[in-house]
């Protein structure tokens, strides 16, 4: 069964930079069948898609979120990772990892994490 | 940019009702459209991908159409645990881009 789980601090403060991690479980992060996203939601607000990264390091993000993301994979340890720079209390959100749906040409996400809150406030 | 909206904002109905919820594309586009339930404190869940097709798991009563502009998600009969909020989400062809429309309440009326 696929599992992923998010971890990261859980306040930031303002222009700093906000990083959190997806744990993958149940599948290699390898496998060349797999894209794996990242998605934010503000408190009470509806999903944002942040990104999305192939193992083999292609990634491509959202344009108005794009100059201050950073995605990663480390194969080693079956994890993805994101860097927000520069963040504001506008980025306070829930932020899930999840995995784009293979079954679906990878047009939609299948399994997701249950999501880390992560507050922008000093 | 492709704007989804999705209509109605909150829908109140009773337990074994059917919802038909909405969802519409701002320039056609192609049935790379997907539905998602999200429960309070909850991840979504995949319900629907590619318009019409039901993810793994997901009760027959749960239906997806449409096409061009404009996606409907059906839930014939609804059951209690139904009571949340739905979100479609549609991928662009490239580069990928991917986006949520702003979601329907399903509320016990």
């Amino acid at each position: 069964q696929l599992q992923l789980q998010e971890s990261g601090p859980g306040l930031v403060k303002p222009s700093e930079t906000l990083s959190l991690t997806c744990t993958v479980s149940g599948a290699s992060i390898s496998s060349s069948s797999f894209y794996w996203g990242w998605i934010r939601q503000p408190p009470g607000k509806g999903l944002e898609w942040i990104g999305g990264i192939y193992y083999g390091g292609n990634s491509y993000c959202n344009p108005s979120l794009k100059s201050r993301v950073t995605l990663s994979v480390d194969p080693s340890k079956n994890q993805f990772s994101m860097n927000l720079s520069s963040v504001t209390a506008a980025d306070t959100a829930v932020y899930y990892c999840a995995r784009h749906a293979p079954g679906d040409g990878y047009n939609s996400f299948d399994y997701w994490g249950q999501g880390t809150l992560v507050t922008v406030s000093s | 940019e492709i704007v989804l909206t999705q209509s109605p904002v909150t829908l109140s109905l009773s337990p074994g009702d059917r919802a038909t919820l909405s969802c519409r594309a701002s320039q056609s586009v192609s049935p790379y459209l997907a539905w998602y339930q999200q429960r309070p404190g909850q991840p979504p869940r995949l319900l629907i991908y590619g318009a019409s097709n039901r993810a793994t798991g997901i009760p027959a009563r749960f239906s997806g159409s449409g096409s061009g502009t404009d996606f409907t998600l059906t839930i014939s009969s609804l059951e209690p645990e139904d009571f949340a909020v739905y979100y479609c989400q549609l991928r662009s062809s490239w580069p990928p881009r991917f986006t949520f429309g702003p979601g329907t309440k399903v509320d016990i009326k």
